[in-house]
């Protein structure tokens, strides 16, 4: 099976813009969960999607919002960016999100915003 | 309240055992992670644990559970230079199954 991909891998962006990200579970997989990784704050949980529907939220600002589509892939959006929105976004995907299952990540979009 | 934490920073000799230890303060934590991140990589799992365990083994991994003082070890036998990672202790809060609360991280650095 191929593994969670993520893209792009790479992004930059200027303050006051927006980006997507977007995220491929692994076939088969229902839960799609992002996480935000910055050498201050370490990794904090965004928010879990499962079946379309938000599940879970962590404790960020609205700018930042997700969605996922029938096929459980997902993406996520940030709006007028700031500078401390520069980080690795990780996504895990999962059969149900829950229990055990915690295993599978991406290997992360690095955005820096200038 | 949900916090995890672990020391910053390990150093070990090639061919040595490497513990990297991790406190919790959920009580009501389900199940407990280690995870490795190698440079400009996400997140492995390496192991995970039920809360109701005290302990694991898997090959040169061994995980052990102390819920009353809320602490968590990952031993690796025979340490490697590929071993050479940042290792993160993760728990699932009893409050929210489809979440995980990460440590900040071990670096753990092999000496020859």
């Amino acid at each position: 099976k191929a593994g969670v991909t993520q893209t792009p891998r790479y992004l930059i962006k200027t303050r006051g813009q927006q980006v997507t990200l977007s995220c491929s579970p692994i076939s088969g997989h229902r839960s799609v969960s992002w996480y935000q990784q910055t050498p201050g704050q370490g990794l904090q949980f965004l928010f879990e999607y499962f079946s379309e529907t938000q599940r879970n939220k962590g404790n960020f600002p609205g700018r930042f919002s997700g969605r996922q589509f029938s096929n459980s892939r997902s993406e996520m959006n940030v709006s007028t960016l700031e500078l401390g929105d520069s980080a690795l976004y990780l996504c895990a995907s999962s059969l149900a999100g829950t229990g055990y299952q915690k295993g599978f990540f991406g290997p992360g979009t690095r955005l820096t915003v200038l | 309240g949900e916090d995890v934490e672990q020391s910053l920073f390990l150093s070990v000799r090639e061919g040595d055992s490497s513990v990297i230890n991790c406190t919790y303060t959920d009580s009501s934590s389900t199940y407990l992670y280690w995870y490795k991140q190698e440079p400009g990589a996400g997140l492995q799992l390496l192991t995970y644990i039920f809360s109701n365990m005290d302990m694991k083994q898997d090959q040169r991994l061994t995980v052990l559970l102390n819920k009353k003082d809320k602490h968590l070890s990952l031993r690796i036998a025979d340490t490697q230079t590929g071993d050479s990672a940042i290792y993160f202790c993760a728990e699932t809060p009893g409050s929210s199954a489809s979440k995980i609360i990460f440590g900040s991280g071990t670096r753990l650095s092999i000496r020859p």
